[in-house]
């Protein structure tokens, strides 16, 4: 069973412009969920679809933003980019079965560089 | 609101030396807890969780303990080898969804 799958890998961008990252989730697995991780904060949750509904959201800046089409397949976007974006975005998967205490599935992420 | 805090490393340790890594959280609720460890080059994966007090997680010989009057979920094993050298995650998510808050990360490097 295939894992799941980020694209692309590494990505240098420069300050103002916006970047798409895509995330394939484990086949059967309906929600998505986003996180950042740098060296200064950690891992920080950005945002969660299910059912292309964004179902919960973290404390970042709307430039920040995703989506998640019907094959579950999801997309964050960061617009006007800033140099604090630098950072692993990580996508990971889940059943969501609804009973609390899912086992959340991590791609190997996207490393961001905003020069 | 919901945190969690978990000792700084990084922490050194001779193969089969014992291992503890304490976590700590403030949550309101009944949250899930977990670690998620991440060996270098790869990413991230659950090593364990509890998902109610007193319920005690384990796998690979790691070991946590749901304890929810000191709120703590403290990682153990007994006897650490090389390739346990990796960062270690602490963290919850409340009842009804996968939004995890994580711990800053412990780095746990083992030699022989």
């Amino acid at each position: 069973k295939a894992g799941v799958t980020q694209t692309p890998r590494y990505l240098i961008k420069t300050r103002g412009q916006q970047v798409t990252l895509s995330c394939s989730p484990i086949s059967g697995h309906r929600s998505v969920s986003w996180y950042q991780q740098t060296p200064g904060q950690g891992l920080q949750f950005l945002f969660e679809y299910f059912s292309e509904t964004q179902r919960n959201k973290g404390n970042f800046p709307g430039r920040f933003s995703g989506r998640q089409f019907s094959n579950s397949r999801s997309e964050m976007n960061v617009s006007t980019l800033e140099l604090g974006d630098s950072a692993l975005y990580l996508c990971a998967s889940s059943l969501d079965t609804g009973q609390g205490g899912e086992k959340l599935f991590f791609g190997s992420g996207t490393q961001l560089s905003v020069l | 609101g919901n945190s969690v805090t978990q000792m700084e490393g990084p922490v050194t340790l001779s193969e089969e030396a014992f291992l503890t890594i304490n976590c700590t959280y403030t949550a309101t609720g009944y949250p899930s807890l977990f670690w998620y460890v991440q060996y270098p080059g790869e990413g991230l994966q659950l090593l364990l969780k509890a998902t109610k007090a007193d319920d005690k997680g384990s796998n690979k010989g790691f070991e946590a303990t749901y304890r929810k009057e000191t709120t703590s979920f403290h990682l153990e094993k007994g006897s650490v080898q090389v390739s346990d050298s990796a960062v270690y995650f602490c963290a919850l998510s409340d009842q009804a969804g996968t939004a995890l808050i994580f711990g800053k990360g412990t780095t746990l490097s083992v030699s022989s």
